[in-house]
């Protein structure tokens, strides 16, 4: 089985300042898809990057970036220019193709921007 | 609005009494999946369709726990004889084809007393 382990329950960091919060996992295989959700208070979860496991690139997706280390199975975030909106529960997510497609996630960051 | 809908999005019931929920999915996407999130963790697995066919439970879907999809399309979650473990939010995803992102609802947030 998969697991995912948010290690980081609770974080905050200053308006425009950067975060990176910590995502590790454990697998055996060696084809999957990596993901960070946001859920804001109250609303629904979005997507906010995505990483697939055979690709050495690091994804980034604006202010929004990943740091992929395969062999130590690690997937942190990092949020630089941190912004009020961003201040959400932060989910992160592993996916195993071709098995149905179920996520599995950690237990969440709480991320607060402080102004 | 053409995101994931799910109705309702608050249920209170006592413990014993059956419930129902529904989701709506993305009008394309073929694939639906329910989740479940308690406080403090994230989603768990419940259950997926591949259009009308449910392919995958987990063990977490008790023999109380059933779920649908009639069509294809909306997708229903019934749960029997509610118990108050079962105070959860509910939560539905739908995403195209194997590699698609999951799409996610606002959730139901389910209440036994």
């Amino acid at each position: 089985a998969q697991t995912v382990t948010q290690s980081q329950p609770e974080m905050s960091v200053q308006e425009a300042e950067t975060v990176t919060l910590s995502c590790t996992y454990d697998t055996s295989e060696s084809n999957y898809y990596l993901f960070w959700y946001k859920q804001p208070p109250s609303r629904q979860m979005i997507l906010v990057i995505r990483q697939e496991a055979y690709k050495q690139q690091n994804a980034t997706e604006n202010r929004f970036s990943v740091n992929f280390q395969k062999a130590a199975k690690s997937f942190s975030l990092k949020i630089s220019d941190s912004q009020l909106g961003d201040t959400a529960m932060y989910f992160c997510a592993f996916m195993k193709p071709n098995t149905g497609n179920q996520f599995y996630f950690g237990t969440g960051t709480s991320l607060t921007v402080i102004p | 609005d053409t995101g994931v809908s799910q109705d309702p999005r608050h249920k209170i019931t006592k413990r014993g009494q059956n419930v129902t929920f529904r989701c709506d999915p993305i009008s394309e996407h073929n694939r639906l999946y329910w989740y479940r999130q308690t406080l403090g963790q994230g989603p768990e697995f419940l259950t997926y369709f591949q259009n009308e066919a449910q392919l995958e439970k987990s063990r977490l879907l008790s023999d109380r726990f059933s779920a649908e999809r009639p069509k294809g399309s909306f997708s229903t979650l019934e749960i029997q004889r509610t118990e108050q473990g079962d105070s959860a939010m509910y939560l539905c995803a739908s995403s195209l084809g194997t590699l698609g992102e999951q799409f996610f609802g606002p959730g139901t947030r389910l209440t036994v007393l």
